[in-house]
């Protein structure tokens, strides 16, 4: 049973960078896509990218200019970095793994979350 | 950018009713379309995914049909723990969400 759990500050200034890691249980991050996911306070989620179970990453539009996905397989993590932020990127941050369907194909759906973590922008 | 539409906002249903709740997509998405429930402090939970595939352990009483614009998600005899947000999200370029239908207790 793969199990996630972000982690990271709950609160960063504005005009810098927001730094999170999810942590991977129970199965190897080599062997899934995994992505993040936001959710502003009272509102509705919004999709940030990926990085897949090779390393190749892959980005909201809208966000593409200022993140950054990466991992650590030794250390069975993977990360996001968000630079510039701003008050409008205050949210509930989601790591979350991709569906593999029965043909072993990735899906852009999401099977296993994490418990979330809010990250406030704010000086 | 692929804008996904559900409808009603609220649904105000009582246990063991029918819930059906509609999602509709700016643009053919062909059947690849999820659904999520999420209740408070919760994260989402995958229910149906490629449009009418449950996920492992989702109840039979979640069904989701559709296809191309035009989708919906069924909760046949609602549950006490089926009261929640209830998300659409496609996946036809880069993954994006509805706004969320809420069901409540009426």
């Amino acid at each position: 049973q793969v199990q996630v759990q972000e982690s990271g500050p709950g609160l960063v200034k504005p005009s810098e960078t927001l730094s999170l890691t999810c942590t991977v249980s129970g199965g190897s991050i080599s062997s899934y896509y995994w992505s993040w996911i936001r959710q502003p306070p009272g509102k509705g989620l919004e999709w940030i990218g990926y990085i897949s179970s090779s390393g190749a990453t892959s980005y909201n539009p809208s966000l593409k200019s200022r993140v950054t996905i990466s991992e650590d397989t030794s250390k069975n993590q993977f990360s996001l970095k968000l630079k510039f932020v701003t008050a409008a990127d205050t949210a509930v941050y989601y790591c979350a793994r991709h569906v593999s369907d029965s043909s072993g194909y990735y899906l852009l759906f999401f099977d296993s979350w994490g418990q979330g973590t809010l990250v406030t922008v704010s000086s | 950018e692929t804008v996904l539409t559900q409808s009603p906002v609220t649904l105000s249903l009582s246990p063991g009713e029918t819930a059906t709740l509609s999602c509709r997509a700016s643009h053919s998405v062909n059947n690849f379309l999820a659904w999520y429930q999420q209740k408070p402090g919760q994260a989402p939970r995958l229910l149906i995914y490629d449009a009418s595939n449950r996920a492992a352990g989702i109840p039979a009483r979640f069904s989701g049909s559709g296809s191309g614009t035009d989708f919906t998600l069924t909760i046949s005899s609602l549950e006490p723990e089926d009261f929640a947000v209830y998300y659409c999200q496609q996946r036809n370029n880069w993954p994006s969400f509805g706004g969320g239908t809420r069901v409540e207790i009426k």
